[in-house]
């Protein structure tokens, strides 16, 4: 079964802490990953992608195979970057639909 | 560019009555999505369009969901009748095509719905 996992419904950091926000996924194949973001009161809109190996607002996500997981890293944290996070996966085929987590809410303290 | 446009923002009605969304999606985005969202989940597909026919409607409760996507740009998603679980964010999105590697998938605002 296509699954994503997002074991933590709220993180909370200090601003210039580092941050992972959790992700692992069940997938039977090589599925792409994402991270969309959803900041108060805006829409969701995509953040990264794992093929593009890119940073994006100084994060940053590796896929690992092994581990079945796609965590979200940024080194040190800012106000700004408070928001609702989710995990996401496409895998391969006709419909190529998202399956999201959950979802992680980060707040970033002052 | 404008981005998917959703109405109306906010909808408020009883239990087994109907309610009706409206989505126009990016110009040009041949692909469009229904999601629901209920409180404290992710967004889980209802239903995929490709131009005017459905690609995957595998979750979408059709006993009193309905979608239609006529001349394959805007699409209406109808709830007759409305139960109370069915309260949720209803978000539409577009892409430009499902199939291209790394195809970004674009989020309208959504259209909150509560049912009492």
């Amino acid at each position: 079964a296509q699954r994503v996992t997002q074991p933590e419904k709220l993180l909370s950091v200090f601003k210039g802490a580092p941050v992972e926000l959790k992700c692992n996924y069940s997938y039977s194949g090589s599925p792409e990953l994402f991270w969309y973001v959803q900041y108060s009161r805006q829409r969701l809109q995509l953040l990264l992608r794992h093929i593009s190996r890119e940073s994006i607002k100084g994060f940053t996500a590796d896929l690992n195979k092994g581990e079945t997981s796609f965590h979200l890293k940024k080194p040190f944290a800012q106000e700004e970057d408070s928001a609702m996070y989710y995990c996401a996966l496409r895998g391969w085929g006709a419909t190529n639909k998202l399956i999201f987590g959950t979802g992680t809410l980060l707040a970033v303290q002052p | 560019e404008a981005g998917v446009a959703q109405s109306p923002r906010y909808k408020i009605i009883e239990k087994r009555q109907s309610v009706a969304f409206w989505c126009n999606p990016i110009s040009g985005h041949a692909t469009l999505y229904w999601y629901q969202q209920i409180l404290g989940q992710g967004p889980k597909l209802l239903i995929q369009f490709q131009n005017n026919g459905v690609v995957d409607d595998s979750q979408l409760p059709k006993d009193r969901f309905s979608a239609e996507r006529l001349k394959g740009v805007d699409s209406t998603l109808k709830i007759q009748p409305a139960k109370l679980e069915d309260s949720a964010v209803y978000l539409c999105a577009s892409s430009l095509d499902p199939t291209g590697s790394g195809n970004t998938i674009y989020f309208g605002e959504g259209s909150w719905l509560t049912v009492v």
